[in-house]
């Protein structure tokens, strides 16, 4: 069966600091990736999607970057943080273009 | 681009009763729509979805409807258990797009 990893599951991190956060799906090959963020008490907002190594598509212009350097590695990633960059991150997968599976997520505080 | 409203925002019902969430969205072109469930601290996880070509899907206690024509659908839960206690969301999607647009989503409460 298929799983999905995400790590680290809180980070506590200051303005202007560097973000890494990395997602990891075991159980299946050449996966269709994807970043959400979703804000306290709010819905999920795509941040980026990957249909293979490399290919990496970006949602919504931000302060973050996406990266695939392996088949089931999605990592997300700030050169500096802000302040409205804290929220839950979540990744997901997906073998079809329908059902999207999350990983367990990660809580980041920028403070 | 798609948007999709959902109502309400929260719910409170008392166990054993049915629990009704609305979702309308904006593309006539979306043809899937799927529902997540998601505990407090914790991944979305996906409970029943439908696709356009079906107006009714059931699976045990939950049941999704849709609506092409008005450009709504629901999610009902029958006979509510404490455990069916956290936020609901509603997405819609074409497939063979990428992008999932997730509503804002329905805290439910069910009372013992």
């Amino acid at each position: 069966s298929q799983t999905i990893h995400q790590w680290p599951a809180t980070l506590v991190q200051p303005v202007g600091s560097p973000l890494s956060l990395e997602c990891t799906v075991e159980g299946t090959s050449n996966p269709n990736l994807y970043w959400y963020r979703q804000a306290a008490g709010r819905g999920l907002q795509l941040l980026f999607y990957s249909v293979g190594i490399g290919q990496i598509s970006s949602e919504v212009p931000q302060n973050l970057s996406a990266s695939r350097p392996q088949d089931r590695q999605f990592i997300l990633s700030s050169k500096k943080l802000l302040l409205s960059d804290s929220g839950f991150y979540l990744c997901a997968w997906s073998v079809t273009s329908a059902e999207q599976y999350f990983g367990p997520g990660t809580r980041l505080t920028v403070t | 681009g798609e948007n999709v409203e959902q109502h309400p925002s929260t719910l409170s019902v008392q166990e054993g009763d049915s629990a009704v969430i609305k979702c309308t969205y904006s593309d006539s072109a979306s043809n899937y729509f799927p529902w997540y469930k998601q505990e407090l601290g914790k991944g979305p996880q996906l409970i029943i979805d439908i696709r356009s070509n079906v107006g009714e899907k059931k699976d045990q206690r939950i049941a999704v409807t849709l609506n092409k024509t008005a450009k709504h659908f629901s999610l009902h839960i029958t006979e509510t258990q404490p455990e069916d206690s956290a936020v609901y969301f509603c997405a819609a999607s074409t497939m063979g797009r990428r992008a999932l647009t997730f509503g804002s989503g329905t805290r439910l409460q069910v009372q013992p």
